[in-house]
């Protein structure tokens, strides 16, 4: 059973564009949702964090929107950059436990 | 860079061998998870260890073994190979003392089955 659900499997926006990626999850005992970012040939690597007793986290071009009451987070991109393609992946975990569940990935291509 | 030291980072190896894929986590972290990401996919969670001891398991093959030891490095055991254990295999370690609740990934084994 998929813990997190992500969505989509895969984007491509151009230059500029907002990308958004949504995740879901059913355990109400999760309290760390991360994002993480990985580049072709690397290790994932953390892009951006946040726990459910705020509702949005920014930093520099990237948002997460928590919504507690619908079990759902989503990653926006603001003013994006071929850069920042790569693959995005949703987690939760419940920290106490250390257990982390992934989404299955975003492929994100942002056009020139 | 994460911290985290995977070895060897290729490996291309026959049907039917073993092989075995080793993890030195960042200073401080006690846990380390073991994932599998094949082509296009996402992270398998394979198994944790948390101090030496098993921590959670998730979708591991019984041809997989691993083990953290007092160091608290950690191998993987991968045995009786088969073509569509190629992939890479990511270690990741967290859990140290100031617990922030990241992952730090090791930049990746990669395994090809022949």
């Amino acid at each position: 059973q998929q813990q997190v659900k992500q969505s989509p499997q895969s984007l491509i926006v151009q230059k500029g564009g907002i990308p958004i990626i949504n995740c879901a999850y059913e355990n109400t005992a999760f309290d760390y949702f991360p994002w993480y970012q990985q580049f072709p040939g690397k290790g994932p690597a953390l892009l951006i964090a946040i726990r459910p007793d705020v509702s949005e986290k920014k930093e520099g071009r990237f948002t997460i929107s928590f919504n507690k009451s619908a079990k759902q987070f989503s990653l926006h991109i603001m003013d994006s950059q071929p850069g920042d393609s790569a693959t995005y992946f949703c987690a939760a975990s419940i920290q106490t436990g250390n257990q982390f569940y992934f989404g299955t990935g975003t492929s994100l291509t942002v056009i020139p | 860079d994460s911290g985290v030291t995977q070895t060897p980072k290729h490996l291309i190896t026959a049907t039917g061998q073993r092989v075995t894929l080793r993890c030195s986590p960042r200073s401080g972290d006690l846990s380390v998870y073991w994932y599998q990401q094949s082509l296009d996919q996402g992270l398998q969670f394979l198994i944790q260890y948390y101090n030496g001891e098993e921590r959670a398991k998730g979708n591991i093959l019984e041809r997989f073994s691993a083990q953290q030891f007092p160091d608290l490095h950690s191998e993987l055991n991968l045995s009786s190979l088969e073509l569509g254990d190629s992939a890479l295999y990511f270690c990741a370690s967290g859990g140290g003392r100031l617990n922030t609740g990241e992952l730090f990934f090791g930049e990746g084994s990669r395994l090809t089955v022949l």
